[in-house]
């Protein structure tokens, strides 16, 4: 198995608080990825890291932020959450381009 | 932009049925196509692979062929075991310079196998 830790696994948390997930490796990859996970979409891709401090938006960005200051570090903050962030977090890293990405194994959060 | 199409699920088999789950992909370089497979309560596992047309992606009894003149990667398998039951999902990475590597997904298909 990839060495990909994400904490919290499993988050209640009320609208409008900011929350912080984070996506730990330890296999030294430079590419990240924060997907989320809902039904009838498959996952959809958030943001992307392609090096220390070096970061990207996805398609679905809006309302997040990442941050990367160290190779094995991957931030993901919801600002202020909302009930329509409630889903499933996957983080991923990849060796390099075209290489497979592994997933980590999922935070579940739930904004009441 | 990049697109996948999977199959409208639920999909319900009896063990030992023979398994069929579509894929159709749109993109505009020469992608690489995944399936992924996620078991309850856990992360994705990548199924199997293939990188350029007429590959074959095989493991665990699960094949896919890429078929770059249907632009399809349909998974399947001869015999299904309940220990399959999960959800699959087709998935493809462009080999465009600006896209990171990034993966597109198809929406998912929840695979039940009874005994």
């Amino acid at each position: 198995d990839a060495g990909i830790t994400q904490s919290p696994r499993h988050k209640v948390t009320e609208t409008g608080t900011p929350v912080t997930l984070r996506c730990h490796q330890t296999e030294n990859h430079r590419y990240m990825y924060w997907y989320r996970q809902d039904p009838g979409h498959g996952l959809r891709l958030i943001h992307y890291s392609y090096g220390v401090k070096d970061t990207d938006k996805g398609e679905v960005s809006d309302g997040y932020s990442v941050s990367r200051s160290k190779t094995e570090d991957f931030l993901l903050t919801l600002e202020s959450a909302t009930s329509s962030q409630t889903s499933v977090y996957f983080c991923a890293i990849s060796e390099y381009l075209g290489n497979t990405i592994y997933f980590g194994e999922g935070s579940w959060l739930t904004v009441v | 932009g990049d697109s996948v199409t999977q199959m409208e699920g639920p999909v319900t088999l009896s063990e030992e049925a023979c398994l069929t789950i579509n894929c159709t992909y749109t993109a505009t370089g020469y992608p690489s196509l995944f399936w992924y497979v996620q078991y309850p309560g856990e992360g994705l596992q990548l199924l199997l692979k293939a990188t350029k047309a007429d590959d074959k992606g095989s493991n665990k009894g699960f094949e896919a062929t890429y078929r770059k003149e249907t632009t399809s990667f349909h998974l399947e398998k001869g015999s299904v075991q309940v220990s399959d039951s999960a959800v699959y999902f087709c998935a493809l990475q462009d080999d465009g310079g600006t896209s990171y590597g990034k993966l597109t997904f198809g929406q998912g298909t929840i695979l039940t196998v009874h005994p």
